[in-house]
């Protein structure tokens, strides 16, 4: 079945502990990219990958980082997470860029206390 | 830069009511537009999409036509159901390819509850 998974669904933190959101997909999709989503402001873009070790910032880079050592994951770390980037995040993925459909994983709510 | 405008909600309608959800855009060149939808719980998941002017994107009785004229691209359905509440957001995407490609603008999103 083709699927976006992300891990972990749910954590619960404390600032500064650095924590991964781990993202992949078995879909052979060349472009990744991680959003977060929040009450009033809809999906906002955090950095995308259009290959293997490509990325770029997205609209709200800061706080966040990113690699794509391989196609099928991608995974986003919070080096010192703060209590402002408590949120919802989704991963997502398409065969090439933002015109194709974007295949979203299930979310991962993150709370940072 | 690239911005969508959708209409606040929540929207509450009846079981078979017609729906608008409106949506306006920003944006330099000539965007494709977008509708995803996302049911409790779970990611998002396009509903329908237009890549150019007077084109209309349709699915599971949804429809949207790209409006250059007045920017917009509303979604609407004639009978909706129980089944169809959820979060609907419009988005934004350059049309061509390159650099621009990579980044999918949305908008803050729409609750829809549809009551039996």
């Amino acid at each position: 079945e083709a699927q976006v998974t992300q891990n972990p669904r749910y954590l619960i933190t404390v600032t500064g502990k650095k924590l991964t959101v781990t993202c992949s997909q078995n879909m052979n999709h060349e472009y990744m990219s991680w959003y977060r989503q929040d009450p009033g402001l809809g999906l906002r873009q955090i950095y995308y990958s259009m290959n293997v070790e490509v990325t770029d910032k997205g609209d709200v880079p800061e706080g966040y980082k990113v690699s794509r050592k391989e196609k099928r994951n991608f995974p986003l770390i919070l080096e010192s997470p703060s209590p402002n980037q408590t949120s919802l995040y989704f991963c997502a993925s398409s065969q090439q860029g933002v015109n194709q459909p974007q295949h979203f994983g299930d979310g991962t709510r993150l709370s940072i206390l | 830069g690239n911005s969508v405008t959708q209409m606040e909600g929540p929207v509450t309608l009846s079981e078979e009511a017609f729906l608008t959800i409106n949506c306006t855009y920003t944006a330099t060149g000539y965007p494709s537009l977008f509708w995803y939808v996302q049911y409790p719980g779970e990611g998002l998941q396009l509903l329908l999409k237009a890549t150019k002017a007077d084109d209309k994107g349709s699915n599971k009785g949804f429809e949207a036509t790209y409006r250059k004229e007045t920017t917009s691209f509303h979604l609407e359905k004639g009978s909706v159901q129980v089944s169809d509440s959820a979060v609907y957001f419009c988005a934004l995407g350059p049309r061509y390819s390159g650099g621009s490609n990579y980044k999918l603008t949305f908008g803050k999103g729409t609750l829809l509850t549809v009551n039996p």
